[in-house]
């Protein structure tokens, strides 16, 4: 049962550079996250998807982009990396919105570092 | 705009100690909270879920409580164990459906 499985789970950018992080789930859920993790900040929703198709801003939405062409899989981009966006990203799944209080499912997360 | 503190930032206790994670937000205007746990290098895995009207929930040795109308949670662990060091950390659901974490608490556990 792999649940949710995010790739590549290390890389070292050059400023400027581009890159796509990808993550699927298994589970069919319709709601899928992606967050970055800081040292001394909680999670911070970065860009998130209520269904195959939709995506829309989080709290931190910046230089990313996001595509949700299928339903299982959730891309978070990036344009031109910058060394601010050095972090760790963590995808999410969960088959409702948080306000219902279905779990959500994390995957082990993708250390990413702009050089 | 909701935050989320969790007190203290780290703890070291002894094998076999009880102990209490406290978790607090400033705005009562929440749907539910969860704790979470994560291990290092690794994701987050819900431990424990308290929707607003609930003042508690259990699981094995885990007891959460929830007091809304002052903005505090805690998380009871009974009878540590070294497999429980991690990093715990709350979160609430508020307006929006947004999803709020704290910044966690590390805790060891020495045998």
């Amino acid at each position: 049962n792999a649940g949710v499985t995010q790739t590549p789970k290390f890389r070292v950018l050059k400023t400027g550079q581009s890159m796509t992080l990808l993550c699927a789930q298994d589970m069919n859920h319709e709601y899928m996250y992606w967050y970055r993790q800081d040292p001394g900040m909680g999670l911070r929703l970065i860009h998130y998807s209520v269904g195959e198709g939709t995506t829309a801003k989080g709290e931190v939405p910046d230089g990313y982009n996001v595509s949700r062409l299928k339903k299982q899989n959730f891309l978070l981009g990036l344009e031109s990396a910058a060394p601010s966006q050095t972090s760790v990203y963590f995808c999410a799944s969960s088959d409702t919105g948080h306000s219902s209080g279905n779990t959500i499912y994390f995957g082990e997360g993708s250390w990413l570092t702009v050089v | 705009k909701q935050e989320v503190t969790q007190i203290p930032a780290a703890l070291s206790v002894p094998e076999g100690e009880n102990l209490v994670l406290n978790c607090s937000f400033t705005d009562s205007a929440i749907y539910n909270l969860q704790w979470f746990r994560q291990d290092p290098g690794k994701g987050l895995t819900s431990l424990l879920l308290i929707q607003s009207s609930q003042r508690e929930q259990t699981s094995g040795r885990l007891n959460a409580s929830l007091d809304k109308s002052s903005g505090r949670s805690t998380l009871y662990i009974a009878a540590s164990q070294p497999g429980d060091s991690a990093t715990y950390l709350c979160a609430v659901t508020g307006g929006g459906n947004k999803l709020t974490f704290g910044t966690g608490t590390q805790l060891k556990v020495e045998l």
